[in-house]
């Protein structure tokens, strides 16, 4: 049973860095083919796409976030991290973590299973 | 980055209907897209990969079709647990982009 769940500081305040624990159990990222991805979504808008990384540890970031985002993993503790530098009230979202794993003979790349979302308040 | 643009925004539907929404891309993608379904207050589901791939336990009403930038999300016979918000989701490009949501309402 695949299982992902979300944790972190649940109000952050400008300029401050943000730092979030995915963990997750069903599924190893030592796998090929397996990867983690962090989405976000603010409240009442759509998702966004913010961080992936794959069982060989190669990392990609959203275009418009990547000098403010790091993510990582630790194999050993089945968890990925993600960081966010210089947080501002626009940043304000549920952020999801999601396995992400091909599917069909073509392997494309689904966000199957997900974590029910943690909010975070960017707030003074 | 690929831009996704689905269509319509909101739409309202009765119980039995049938309802096509669709997904424009910014550049051809060939199959790679996905369809997610997202419940208030929940996390997204994977309805759709691969542009009409049913994914398992997924009731067969929902399909999709289409291929280079043009995809379609079809629901044959509205039952009341799917007035929800459906997106878009392209993975041809590693830097993955959701379309903006289609909100399906009861009318």
């Amino acid at each position: 049973q695949v299982t992902l769940r979300e944790s972190g500081p649940a109000l952050v305040k400008p300029t401050q860095t943000l730092t979030l624990t995915c963990t997750f159990s069903g599924f190893s990222l030592n796998t090929r083919g397996m990867c983690v991805s962090w989405i976000r979504q603010p409240p009442g808008k759509a998702l966004e796409w913010l961080a992936i990384i794959d069982w060989d540890d190669d990392k990609y970031y959203s275009t418009s976030l990547k000098t403010r985002l790091t993510i990582s993993n630790d194999t050993s503790k089945n968890q990925v991290v993600l960081t966010m530098t210089n947080m501002d009230p626009v940043d304000t979202a549920t952020y999801y973590c999601a396995r992400t794993s091909s599917r069909g003979p073509g392997f494309i790349m689904t966000f199957d299973y997900w974590g029910q979302g943690t909010l975070v308040t960017v707030s003074s | 980055d690929i831009q996704m643009t689905q269509s319509p925004s909101s739409l309202s539907a009765s119980v039995g209907d049938r309802v096509t929404i669709t997904c424009r891309t910014s550049q051809s993608i060939n199959k790679y897209l996905n369809w997610y379904q997202q419940k208030p207050g929940k996390a997204p589901r994977l309805l759709i990969y691969a542009a009409s791939s049913l994914q398992s336990g997924v009731p067969s009403r929902f399909s999709g079709s289409g291929s280079g930038t043009d995809f379609t999300l079809t629901i044959s016979s509205l039952q009341p647990e799917d007035f929800a918000t459906y997106y878009c989701q392209q993975s041809y490009s590693t830097l993955y982009t959701f379309g903006q949501g289609t909100k399906l309402e009861i009318k």
